[in-house]
C-alpha cells in the first residue's frame, strides 16, 4: 500500500535562508505527487504537482520540487524564505491515477527574523 | 467562482448528538471528496463522489458516518451518535475530471464534549 513519510516534523529557518522539506513515498506503481500548504485554521492550498514529464516542478510562491524515482522522493525547496511562508506543509501521493490522496504527517515550517 | 465552501466553520456538540456538515464545491467540478484531519496529522481520506455517485469509501468511515451528494452539486456529511474521537477538522475538496489536484475548503472543526 502507498505511504508518505515526511522526514522532519518541524523545520526552523531564518528569513531569506534556503529551505528543503523532505518527502519520501512508497508505491509499487506509478504515482502522482503533490505538495500542499496549510495556514492556521484554513484548508489546504495546492503548491505544486508532478504528474509526468520534467522531474523539476515549479509552483506558486517561489517553491519548486524535484521528483526522484530511484530514491522515491519528492523534496520541496525554496531558495529564500519569507516570514509569510510560516505554515504547515503536506506531501501527498496518488497511486496509478487514483483519485484518493494519501498525505504525509506534515512539516511545520517556522521562519525566524 | 467562490471556491469550495463549507458550513459551519465550527461545531461544538455533546457526545451522542448527531451533526451534519455541508460542502458546496466549485460549480464546474464534478468530483467531491471528504477528508478528516486530527491535530498534528495529515488529512485522511473518508469518501469520494463523482457527480452523485459515491465511488469510494474508506474503512475509517464507520456506520455512524454517512455522506450524500443527491444532485451532484453540494454534499452533506452526517455523523450519528458522536463520540469524543470524532473531534477533528472535516475537510471537503473538489476537482474536475481533467485536472489532478484538489481545491480544498476551509474545513469544519468539530469538537465533541
Amino acid at each position: 500500500a502507498q505511504s508518505v513519510t515526511q522526514l522532519d516534523s518541524q523545520v526552523p529557518v531564518f528569513e531569506e535562508a534556503p529551505v528543503e522539506l523532505r518527502c519520501n513515498y512508497s508505491s509499487s506503481v506509478s504515482v502522482y505527487l503533490f505538495w500542499y500548504v496549510q495556514y492556521p485554521n484554513q484548508g489546504l492550498q495546492l503548491l505544486l504537482k508532478y504528474l509526468s514529464g520534467s522531474t523539476l516542478v515549479k509552483g506558486i510562491n517561489g517553491f519548486e520540487a524535484e521528483f526522484n524515482k530511484s530514491q522515491t522522493s519528492f523534496h520541496l525547496r525554496k531558495p529564500s524564505v519569507h516570514i509569510s511562508d510560516t505554515a504547515e506543509y503536506f506531501c501527498a501521493v496518488s497511486e496509478g491515477g487514483a483519485q484518493k490522496l494519501v498525505f504525509g504527517q506534515g512539516t511545520r515550517l517556522t521562519i525566524n527574523p | 467562482d467562490t471556491g469550495v465552501s463549507q458550513d459551519p466553520r465550527h461545531k461544538i456538540t455533546k457526545r451522542g448528538q448527531n451533526v451534519t456538515f455541508r460542502c458546496d464545491p466549485i460549480s464546474e467540478h464534478n468530483r467531491l471528496y471528504w477528508y478528516r484531519q486530527t491535530l498534528g496529522q495529515g488529512p485522511e481520506f473518508l469518501t469520494y463522489f463523482q457527480n452523485e455517485a459515491q465511488l469510494e469509501k474508506s474503512r475509517l468511515l464507520s456506520d455512524r458516518f454517512s455522506a450524500e451528494r443527491p444532485k451532484g452539486s453540494f454534499s452533506t456529511l452526517e455523523i450519528q451518535h458522536t463520540e469524543q474521537g470524532d473531534s477533528a477538522m472535516y475537510l471537503c475538496a473538489s476537482s474536475s475530471t481533467t485536472a489532478y489536484g484538489y481545491t480544498f475548503g476551509s474545513g469544519t472543526r468539530l469538537t465533541v464534549v
